[in-house]
């Protein structure tokens, strides 16, 4: 079967550095992708990895090891504005892209 | 360039109706896939059109139906609605198939009552 599984819940303070886990066991893998998603508004695009290893954008960092099919999400110097769900997505055998629930972080200031 | 829209926003239907829901992808996109995200399943794909045919399909019953017009617009229709079709519909576009990035549209609510 297909299964993504991240925490559901997680909380940091402001200013301070957050990782993400995201473990992940598809029928295939052809990628590996990040979103953000604010309360009530649509997803949007944050990384994508294909290759092992770290893929650096500003604050946000997203690592993979695809031989244990693990990822993380490296959130540095966070902001309140980054309070938000964070979904990690696998595109899985014949390019249909998997959802985990999603993880919740709270930013406290 | 514009994003993606999706209308209506906001519906409310009754058991038993049916639905339909447009996605307009980003000019020069042509694969539109669609999404129902509900607080308990998360985000769960329905399917993926590319140059107006199906080319993937998730696990929902045959109420569940889309198309894709030539100019890549899509359409989805929900038949004999059910209490449980209550989600926020998403339509997501990408330039072409298995590329790096899918951008959302704001999503469509579908409250069934």
């Amino acid at each position: 079967g297909q299964n993504i599984d991240q925490p559901t819940e997680m909380t940091a303070t402001e200013g301070a550095i957050v990782q993400i886990n995201c473990t992940y066991q598809t029928s295939g893998f052809n990628g590996l992708f990040w979103y953000q998603q604010h309360a009530g508004e649509a997803p949007t695009f944050l990384s994508y990895n294909v290759l092992d290893g770290l893929e650096e954008k500003g604050r946000f960092s997203s690592f993979l090891s695809r031989s244990k099919g693990y990822s993380y999400l490296l959130l540095k110097e966070l902001q309140m504005k980054d309070s938000a769900s964070y979904l990690c997505a696998v595109r899985a055998v014949d390019d249909k892209i998997i959802f985990g629930k999603g993880t919740r972080l709270h930013i406290l200031p | 360039k514009a994003g993606v829209t999706q209308t209506p926003r906001y519906l409310i239907k009754t058991r038993g109706q049916q639905v339909t829901l447009s996605c307009s992808p980003i000019s020069g996109h042509r694969s539109v896939s669609w999404y129902q995200q509900t607080p308990g399943q998360g985000l769960q794909f329905l399917f993926e059109y590319f140059s107006e045919t199906q080319r993937n399909k998730g696990n929902f019953p045959g109420r569940f139906s889309g198309r894709q017009f030539s100019n890549s617009r899509s359409e989805m229709n929900v038949s004999t609605l059910e209490l449980g079709d209550s989600a926020l519909y998403l339509c997501a576009s990408s330039q072409d198939r298995g590329g790096e990035t899918q951008y959302f549209g704001p999503g469509t609510r579908l409250l069934v009552l």
